[in-house]
């Protein structure tokens, strides 16, 4: 079945400093990719997405691209901030739609002044 | 334009008794997911639904537990005789009707706990 493997956390990293949140898949066809960011108390947004392979998606400084070969779909950002503190995780969406998310466990990220 | 709401925002349940969770959709989104997550873990999908129908209930424990997405009104998780296992925060998401790119709007969650 479908799978997402994202790098453990926690993350802790000072302002300004370069970030990358690894995540691997495992899926039949063109899945699509997600990264949803959960702030402490709230629910799940959608930061950014990718439809189809070498597709980057990318908001709020935040980039990843899809990668098929490698089946991966990093998430980076060169400087991050204070407010970027939050949960990250990476999610697939099986090919056609109107399926359910699965997702990976999530990776905890916490930026210090 | 509101967003997914989901009521209450929390629930505080004692073993046996029943939970029942709120999610109005998104206007004019007819297709319902339902999540589950557990401290310190991702989301688990449990069901999905669309009006008046259960498309997919993969993720649904056996006993216990109920979703329903009515012609008219919210669509409501049903949990009875909660347990304490039963403690998580549960997500609704929605997508509008066709939409062909899996993206999910979500909610901001009911976090049960079960004493």
């Amino acid at each position: 079945g479908n799978s997402v493997t994202q790098m453990e956390g926690p993350v802790t990293l000072s302002e300004e400093a370069f970030l990358t949140i690894n995540c691997t898949y495992t899926a039949t066809g063109y899945p699509s990719l997600f990264w949803y960011v959960q702030y402490p108390g709230e629910g799940l947004q959608l930061l950014l997405k990718a439809t189809k392979a070498d597709d980057k998606g990318s908001n709020k400084g935040f980039e990843a691209t899809y990668r098929k070969e490698t089946t991966s779909f990093h998430l980076e950002k060169g400087s991050v901030q204070v407010s970027d503190s939050a949960v990250y995780f990476c999610a697939l969406g099986a090919q056609g739609g109107s399926e359910k998310l699965v997702f990976g466990k999530g990776t905890k990220l916490t930026v210090n002044p | 334009n509101a967003g997914v709401m989901q009521n209450p925002r929390h629930l505080v349940r004692r073993r046996g008794q029943e939970a029942r969770l709120r999610c109005s959709p998104m206007k004019g989104h007819s297709h319902v997911y339902w999540y589950r997550q557990l401290p310190e873990e991702g989301l688990k999908f449990m069901v999905y639904l669309q009006k008046e129908n259960i498309i997919d209930e993969s993720g649904m424990p056996k006993e216990r537990f109920s979703a329903e997405f009515p012609k008219e009104g919210p669509s409501i998780l049903r949990i009875q005789q909660v347990v304490r296992g039963d403690s998580a925060a549960y997500f609704c998401a929605s997508s509008p009707p066709g939409s062909h790119s899996n993206i999910q709007y979500f909610g901001a969650g009911t976090r049960l706990s079960v004493l």
